[in-house]
Protein backbone atom coordinates (compact mmCIF):
# COMPACT_ATOMS: atom_id res chain seq x y z
CA UNK A 1 0.00 0.00 0.00
CA UNK A 2 0.88 3.57 -0.78
CA UNK A 3 3.05 5.19 2.02
CA UNK A 4 1.86 8.80 3.15
CA UNK A 5 4.48 11.25 4.58
CA UNK A 6 3.34 14.49 6.11
CA UNK A 7 5.26 17.26 7.56
CA UNK A 8 5.47 19.03 9.99
CA UNK A 9 4.42 16.42 12.26
CA UNK A 10 3.58 19.46 14.55
CA UNK A 11 4.38 22.97 14.89
CA UNK A 12 3.27 25.77 17.14
CA UNK A 13 1.74 28.92 14.90
CA UNK A 14 0.29 32.28 16.44
CA UNK A 15 -2.76 33.46 15.98
CA UNK A 16 -2.81 35.62 12.27
CA UNK A 17 -0.69 33.58 10.86
CA UNK A 18 -0.51 30.63 7.81
CA UNK A 19 0.76 27.68 7.72
CA UNK A 20 1.84 25.02 4.65
CA UNK A 21 1.06 21.12 5.13
CA UNK A 22 3.09 18.91 2.58
CA UNK A 23 1.56 15.42 2.04
CA UNK A 24 3.47 13.10 -0.52
CA UNK A 25 3.11 9.55 -1.34
CA UNK A 26 5.60 7.20 -2.97
CA UNK A 27 2.98 6.30 -5.80
CA UNK A 28 1.05 7.99 -8.07
CA UNK A 29 -2.56 7.91 -6.51
CA UNK A 30 -6.25 8.43 -7.98
CA UNK A 31 -7.63 10.60 -4.84
CA UNK A 32 -5.82 12.70 -2.41
CA UNK A 33 -7.90 14.16 0.59
CA UNK A 34 -7.43 15.94 3.74
CA UNK A 35 -8.87 15.56 7.05
CA UNK A 36 -9.20 17.61 10.09
CA UNK A 37 -9.71 15.69 13.71
CA UNK A 38 -9.59 18.33 16.29
CA UNK A 39 -9.23 17.59 20.20
CA UNK A 40 -11.42 14.34 21.49
CA UNK A 41 -13.36 14.25 18.04
CA UNK A 42 -13.37 11.67 15.05
CA UNK A 43 -11.93 12.95 11.73
CA UNK A 44 -14.06 15.00 9.47
CA UNK A 45 -13.38 15.53 5.48
CA UNK A 46 -11.87 18.99 4.87
CA UNK A 47 -11.32 18.39 0.50
CA UNK A 48 -10.90 16.83 -2.08
CA UNK A 49 -7.50 17.46 -3.64
CA UNK A 50 -7.91 17.15 -7.72
CA UNK A 51 -4.86 16.82 -9.56
CA UNK A 52 -4.42 20.04 -11.74
CA UNK A 53 -7.55 21.80 -10.58
CA UNK A 54 -9.42 23.49 -7.71
CA UNK A 55 -10.18 21.52 -5.05
CA UNK A 56 -13.71 20.30 -3.47
CA UNK A 57 -14.87 21.24 -0.03
CA UNK A 58 -17.17 20.10 1.53
CA UNK A 59 -19.67 22.03 3.74
CA UNK A 60 -18.82 24.47 6.38
CA UNK A 61 -15.00 24.64 4.53
CA UNK A 62 -14.19 27.13 2.24
CA UNK A 63 -11.03 27.90 -0.16
CA UNK A 64 -10.08 31.10 1.39
CA UNK A 65 -9.49 29.50 4.97
CA UNK A 66 -7.98 26.22 3.51
CA UNK A 67 -6.01 26.81 0.35
CA UNK A 68 -4.66 23.16 -1.23
CA UNK A 69 -2.93 22.41 -3.92
CA UNK A 70 -2.13 19.24 -5.80
CA UNK A 71 0.17 19.49 -8.55
CA UNK A 72 1.12 15.95 -9.83
CA UNK A 73 0.03 12.75 -8.50
CA UNK A 74 2.37 12.02 -5.86
CA UNK A 75 1.94 15.52 -3.67
CA UNK A 76 -0.84 18.10 -2.22
CA UNK A 77 -0.04 20.87 0.29
CA UNK A 78 -2.98 22.28 2.30
CA UNK A 79 -2.85 25.91 3.97
CA UNK A 80 -4.70 26.48 6.73
CA UNK A 81 -4.66 30.76 6.70
CA UNK A 82 -5.08 33.23 9.50
CA UNK A 83 -4.82 31.22 11.95
CA UNK A 84 -7.26 31.09 15.11
CA UNK A 85 -7.07 28.76 18.15
CA UNK A 86 -10.01 27.24 17.10
CA UNK A 87 -7.42 25.41 14.36
CA UNK A 88 -5.67 23.43 16.57
CA UNK A 89 -6.27 20.15 15.22
CA UNK A 90 -4.36 17.29 13.74
CA UNK A 91 -4.75 17.55 9.86
CA UNK A 92 -4.38 14.41 7.87
CA UNK A 93 -3.43 13.65 4.13
CA UNK A 94 -5.11 10.49 2.80
CA UNK A 95 -5.11 9.12 -0.39
CA UNK A 96 -6.80 5.68 -2.67
CA UNK A 97 -4.38 4.20 -4.97
CA UNK A 98 -6.30 2.38 -7.36
CA UNK A 99 -9.79 1.45 -7.67
CA UNK A 100 -12.78 3.24 -6.95
CA UNK A 101 -13.54 0.89 -4.03
CA UNK A 102 -9.88 0.34 -2.73
CA UNK A 103 -8.96 1.51 0.11
CA UNK A 104 -8.18 4.99 2.07
CA UNK A 105 -4.49 5.23 3.75
CA UNK A 106 -3.60 8.17 6.35
CA UNK A 107 -0.48 9.75 6.71
CA UNK A 108 0.90 10.50 10.26
CA UNK A 109 -1.02 13.58 10.57
CA UNK A 110 0.37 17.06 11.11
CA UNK A 111 -0.71 18.17 15.10
CA UNK A 112 -1.25 22.39 15.17
CA UNK A 113 -1.55 23.91 17.89
CA UNK A 114 -2.48 27.76 17.80
CA UNK A 115 -1.39 30.36 20.57
CA UNK B 1 -27.25 13.11 6.66
CA UNK B 2 -24.84 9.22 7.74
CA UNK B 3 -24.05 9.09 11.51
CA UNK B 4 -21.79 6.40 12.75
CA UNK B 5 -21.76 5.15 16.26
CA UNK B 6 -19.34 3.39 17.77
CA UNK B 7 -20.00 1.47 21.33
CA UNK B 8 -17.98 1.59 23.80
CA UNK B 9 -16.20 4.57 23.79
CA UNK B 10 -13.56 2.93 26.04
CA UNK B 11 -12.29 -0.49 26.86
CA UNK B 12 -10.00 -1.89 29.02
CA UNK B 13 -9.45 -5.62 29.27
CA UNK B 14 -7.22 -8.15 30.62
CA UNK B 15 -4.67 -9.41 27.74
CA UNK B 16 -5.28 -12.90 25.93
CA UNK B 17 -9.62 -11.99 25.88
CA UNK B 18 -10.88 -11.92 22.92
CA UNK B 19 -12.75 -9.18 22.56
CA UNK B 20 -15.55 -7.26 20.11
CA UNK B 21 -15.94 -3.36 18.89
CA UNK B 22 -19.09 -2.34 17.79
CA UNK B 23 -19.93 0.28 15.13
CA UNK B 24 -23.61 1.58 13.35
CA UNK B 25 -24.65 3.31 11.00
CA UNK B 26 -27.86 4.77 9.54
CA UNK B 27 -28.00 4.88 6.36
CA UNK B 28 -27.46 1.77 4.34
CA UNK B 29 -26.35 2.73 1.11
CA UNK B 30 -22.83 2.55 2.00
CA UNK B 31 -20.07 1.35 -0.66
CA UNK B 32 -17.90 0.18 2.19
CA UNK B 33 -16.19 0.07 5.70
CA UNK B 34 -12.89 0.18 6.74
CA UNK B 35 -11.82 -0.22 10.38
CA UNK B 36 -8.33 1.52 11.73
CA UNK B 37 -6.29 1.59 14.23
CA UNK B 38 -4.55 5.11 15.62
CA UNK B 39 -1.91 5.49 17.93
CA UNK B 40 -1.51 8.15 20.49
CA UNK B 41 -0.22 11.33 18.01
CA UNK B 42 -0.21 9.29 14.73
CA UNK B 43 -2.07 8.80 12.25
CA UNK B 44 -4.60 6.16 11.04
CA UNK B 45 -3.70 2.54 9.54
CA UNK B 46 -5.97 0.78 7.95
CA UNK B 47 -7.12 -2.65 8.87
CA UNK B 48 -9.42 -4.27 7.15
CA UNK B 49 -12.30 -3.17 4.13
CA UNK B 50 -15.37 -4.91 3.94
CA UNK B 51 -17.12 -3.78 0.11
CA UNK B 52 -20.77 -3.79 0.68
CA UNK B 53 -21.58 -7.13 -0.95
CA UNK B 54 -19.60 -8.79 1.49
CA UNK B 55 -20.20 -9.99 4.69
CA UNK B 56 -16.92 -10.62 6.31
CA UNK B 57 -13.09 -9.91 6.19
CA UNK B 58 -10.20 -11.44 7.94
CA UNK B 59 -6.37 -10.10 8.86
CA UNK B 60 -4.89 -12.23 11.15
CA UNK B 61 -6.68 -12.16 14.78
CA UNK B 62 -8.59 -9.62 13.25
CA UNK B 63 -12.35 -10.31 11.86
CA UNK B 64 -14.48 -7.74 10.84
CA UNK B 65 -18.36 -8.50 9.87
CA UNK B 66 -20.85 -6.20 8.31
CA UNK B 67 -24.73 -6.50 8.24
CA UNK B 68 -25.76 -3.84 5.91
CA UNK B 69 -29.57 -4.19 6.22
CA UNK B 70 -29.11 -3.35 10.26
CA UNK B 71 -26.70 -0.86 9.52
CA UNK B 72 -23.86 -2.95 12.30
CA UNK B 73 -20.49 -4.01 11.78
CA UNK B 74 -18.45 -5.60 14.34
CA UNK B 75 -14.57 -5.80 14.84
CA UNK B 76 -13.61 -9.33 16.73
CA UNK B 77 -9.95 -8.99 17.73
CA UNK B 78 -8.80 -12.63 19.24
CA UNK B 79 -6.15 -12.89 22.19
CA UNK B 80 -5.71 -9.39 22.82
CA UNK B 81 -2.07 -8.40 23.12
CA UNK B 82 -0.75 -5.06 24.98
CA UNK B 83 0.22 -4.20 21.46
CA UNK B 84 -3.22 -4.02 20.35
CA UNK B 85 -3.81 -0.77 22.98
CA UNK B 86 -5.12 2.01 20.56
CA UNK B 87 -7.77 3.63 19.30
CA UNK B 88 -10.12 1.80 17.06
CA UNK B 89 -12.51 4.07 14.52
CA UNK B 90 -14.60 2.55 11.56
CA UNK B 91 -16.01 4.60 8.69
CA UNK B 92 -18.37 4.35 6.06
CA UNK B 93 -18.18 5.31 2.33
CA UNK B 94 -20.97 6.96 1.12
CA UNK B 95 -21.20 8.88 -2.11
CA UNK B 96 -18.18 9.17 -4.00
CA UNK B 97 -15.36 9.61 -1.93
CA UNK B 98 -16.79 10.44 1.32
CA UNK B 99 -15.95 8.84 4.54
CA UNK B 100 -17.86 9.19 7.61
CA UNK B 101 -16.12 8.16 11.11
CA UNK B 102 -17.40 6.72 13.94
CA UNK B 103 -15.81 8.62 17.39
CA UNK B 104 -13.76 5.81 18.19
CA UNK B 105 -13.14 3.04 20.89
CA UNK B 106 -10.09 3.86 23.02
CA UNK B 107 -8.89 0.16 23.76
CA UNK B 108 -6.51 -0.85 26.59
CA UNK B 109 -5.07 -3.98 26.92
CA UNK B 110 -3.34 -4.59 30.27
CA UNK B 111 -0.87 -7.41 31.06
Amino acid sequence: SAVISQKPSRDICQRGTSLTIQCQVDSQVTMMFWYRQQPGQSLTLIATANQGSEATYESGFVIDKFPISRPNLTFSTLTVSNMSPEDSSIYLCSAREGAYNSPLHFGNGTRLTVT
Amino acid sequence: KQEVTQIPAALSVPEGENLVLNCSFTDSAIYNLQWFRQDPGKGLTSLLLIQSSQREQTSGRLNASLDKSSGRSTLYIAASQPGDSATYLCAVREGAQKLVFGQGTRLTINP
